[in-house]
């Protein structure tokens, strides 16, 4: 039984540019939910997706953007990039009638230089 | 703004002791409530979910609840090298809003 997967595993950019992750959620979930963990911080909830609908989000501007394609999987995007954006990002998916128990990726370390 | 607070540690116990983790958070509603390990530089990991008060086991790990206090705990009972991790409560009220603590880091002592 697969669980969460993530691409890239590491990234770096550079001030201004744009980034996309992705994630494919654990076998039988259909809900995606992104998180942006700070060093030394818990997660902090970015959004959720839930039948190709972003369904919930978190205090994060414009910038930070998603999709979630009809096979459940995700993507985040994040436009004009800030040194602060540096971070592990973190997926996590549920089965929307589980109490919301949430299982993560590995993370996509992205660094901004 | 909603808060849930954990005490950052380090939190040290020798081996074969109880480890007793601790959360508080601000929002009433809230309804579900999780401990996540986190080993350092991995991602989180479920352990142990609770929805209503008093204790739940398994294995060497208890969560309890007391919703009308709003504190969440975790027990690791005989704990083990192993258990070296930082540890986040998180919460949910039911909105999809999960809010994490900022973690505990537990060190278990040989």
């Amino acid at each position: 039984d697969a669980g969460v997967t993530q691409s890239p595993t590491h990234l770096i950019k550079t001030r201004g540019q744009q980034v996309t992750l992705r994630c494919s959620p654990k076998s039988g979930h259909d809900t995606v939910s992104w998180y942006q963990q700070a060093l030394g911080q818990g997660p902090q909830f970015i959004f959720q997706y839930y039948e190709e609908e972003e369904r919930q989000r978190g205090n994060f501007p414009d910038r930070f953007s998603g999709h979630q394609f009809p096979n459940y999987s995700s993507e985040l995007n994040v436009n004009a990039l800030l040194l602060g954006d540096s971070a592990l990002y973190l997926c996590a998916s549920s089965d929307t009638g589980d109490y919301y128990e949430q299982y993560f990726g590995p993370g996509t370390r992205l660094t901004v230089t | 703004q909603k808060e849930v607070e954990q005490n950052s540690g380090p939190l040290s116990v020798p081996e074969g002791a109880i480890a007793s983790l601790n959360c508080t958070y601000s929002d009433r509603v809230s309804q579900s409530f999780f401990w996540y390990r986190q080993y350092s530089g991995k991602s989180p990991e479920l352990i142990m979910s609770i929805y209503s008060n008093g204790d739940k086991e398994d294995g060497r790990f208890t969560a309890q609840l007391n919703k009308a206090s709003q504190y969440v705990s975790l027990l690791i009972r005989d704990s083990q090298p192993s258990d070296s991790a930082t540890y986040l409560c998180a919460v949910n009220d039911n909105n999809n809003d999960m809010r994490f603590g900022a973690g505990t880091r537990l060190t278990v002592k040989p």
